[in-house]
């Protein structure tokens, strides 16, 4: 079946450092890929989304590119601000059908003062 | 534009009470509506979806059920809670932008089981 993986659990940075919030995954069929962020006591919010290879997204000053030769989709931002600070989820629908999400276990993202 | 409300925000309650957690969404007609449970910190679970009234498929039940009584309602449901309910539970909806669904959460109700 479909997996995502995002390795890294908590991520702590300095305001103003750039950003890489690694996201992989396994599907046997055509990849759709999305980055959620969510914020304390918060919903989950969608921040990014794509399915063409090698084409960068960009929203809000995050970015991230879907290569399928190594089936990645890492978030990137060049320039993290304290507001930054939230849980983000990568997630992976192989069918393009919103009710076959399947997400990744989340990484904190941090950033101090 | 299309909005989604769930209810209660908030809810309390003790091992073994009942539950009822409703979700209702307005300026979408015949919506495909989902539910998701998030431990606290955790990943996001999906538990239910319903592409139509009196349609729901169990996805994880969790000693958990799912009703949808009208096209824009969609209400989870438990006779006896248990502490492992405890957690963050979301609606959501999908918009299809032609390339892909996309999911769209809802603000959630914060559920404490003690």
């Amino acid at each position: 079946g479909d997996s995502v993986t995002q390795t890294e659990g908590l991520v702590t940075l300095t305001k103003g450092l750039p950003v890489m919030l690694n996201c992989t995954y396994q599907t046997t069929y055509s990849p759709f890929l999305f980055w959620y962020v969510q914020h304390l006591n918060e919903a989950p919010k969608l921040l990014l989304k794509s399915s063409t290879d090698n084409k960068r997204t960009e929203h809000q000053g995050f970015y991230a590119t879907l290569h399928k030769s190594s089936s990645s989709f890492h978030l990137q931002k060049s320039s993290v601000q304290l507001s930054d600070s939230a849980l983000y989820f990568c997630a992976l629908s192989d069918s393009g059908m919103g009710y076959k999400l399947t997400f990744g276990t989340g990484t904190s993202l941090l950033v101090d003062p | 534009a299309q909005t989604i409300h769930q209810w209660p925000v908030a809810e309390i309650k003790a091992v073994g009470s009942p539950l009822s957690l409703g979700c209702t969404i307005k300026g979408k007609s015949s919506p495909n509506l989902y539910w998701y449970w998030q431990a606290t910190g955790g990943t996001l679970q999906q538990l239910f979806y319903s592409i139509t009234v009196g349609q729901v498929e169990s996805v994880v039940q969790l000693n958990l059920s799912a009703s949808r009584p009208k096209d824009d309602q969609f209400i989870l449901s438990t006779e006896k809670l248990l502490l492992s309910h405890s957690g963050f539970y979301l609606c959501a909806w999908v918009r299809d932008w032609g390339l892909a669904e996309t999911l769209y959460f809802g603000s959630g109700t914060r559920l404490t089981v003690l």
